[in-house]
């Protein structure tokens, strides 16, 4: 069955770095690409960006350009969510989900479990 | 960058009721519009897809309609586990953006 699970929570200072890893199973890695949501508590979600698991090609929310960079590994089968100089406003919950494509839709079928990113002094 | 309205922000029903939500896209999106169920501290969880398609696995008793910029999610005869979180979805263009949210609670 497919799956995504992914990395457990984390408390960053304002000004560091986080990364969210995202682990896929049950489904041939390169044939999905992955897109990162996050959510504030009490908040609709707000989509990151998008990776292609083939070539590692990504496409990002033009607020967080420059601060957040997606990679995969195809050995492990695994995405990655780095978000740097982070800042309070930032704390959230975050998602990977995976895009599916059939006829002319390409929309969410499965999501991560999420992953807590606190920022705090 | 496409804006999504939901309506009502929340609702209160009883089970068995059918409840409707509505969605309205700034622009065009043809049908590429998909609706997601999120329960408490849990993940979101999509629904339909292509504006009335159900996932596998999702039960009938959900339904969507619409195409262009006006949508309604519908759900038949509510029950306790359908109590949650409603949020419509754009995958048109990037960037990807969400309603509001629909909350659905017990009357």
């Amino acid at each position: 069955q497919v799956q995504l699970v992914q990395s457990g929570a984390e408390v960053k200072k304002p000004g560091a770095s986080v990364k969210v890893s995202c682990k896929a199973s049950g489904y041939t890695f390169t044939n999905f690409h992955v897109h990162w949501v996050r959510q504030v508590p009490g908040q609709g979600p707000e989509w990151l960006g998008i990776i292609n698991p083939i070539s590692g090609g990504t496409t990002y929310a033009q607020r967080l350009q420059g601060r957040v960079t997606m990679t995969r590994d195809t050995s492990t089968t695994t995405f990655y969510m780095e978000l740097s100089s982070l800042r309070f406003d930032d704390t959230a919950m975050y998602y990977c989900a995976r895009r599916y494509c059939g006829g002319s839709s390409c929309h969410f079928d499965f999501w991560g479990q999420g992953t807590l990113v606190s920022v705090s002094s | 960058d496409i804006q999504m309205t939901q309506s009502p922000s929340s609702l209160s029903a009883s089970v068995g009721d059918r409840v409707t939500i509505t969605c309205r896209a700034s622009q065009d999106i043809s049908n590429d519009l998909a609706w997601l169920q999120q329960k408490p501290g849990k993940a979101p969880k999509s629904l339909i897809y292509a504006a009335s398609n159900l996932l596998s696995g999702v039960p009938s008793k959900f339904s969507g309609r619409g195409s262009g910029t006006d949508f309604t999610l519908t759900i038949s005869s509510l029950q306790p586990e359908d109590f949650a979180t409603y949020y419509c979805q754009q995958y048109k263009s990037v960037p990807v953006t969400f309603g509001g949210g629909t909350q659905v609670e017990i009357k």
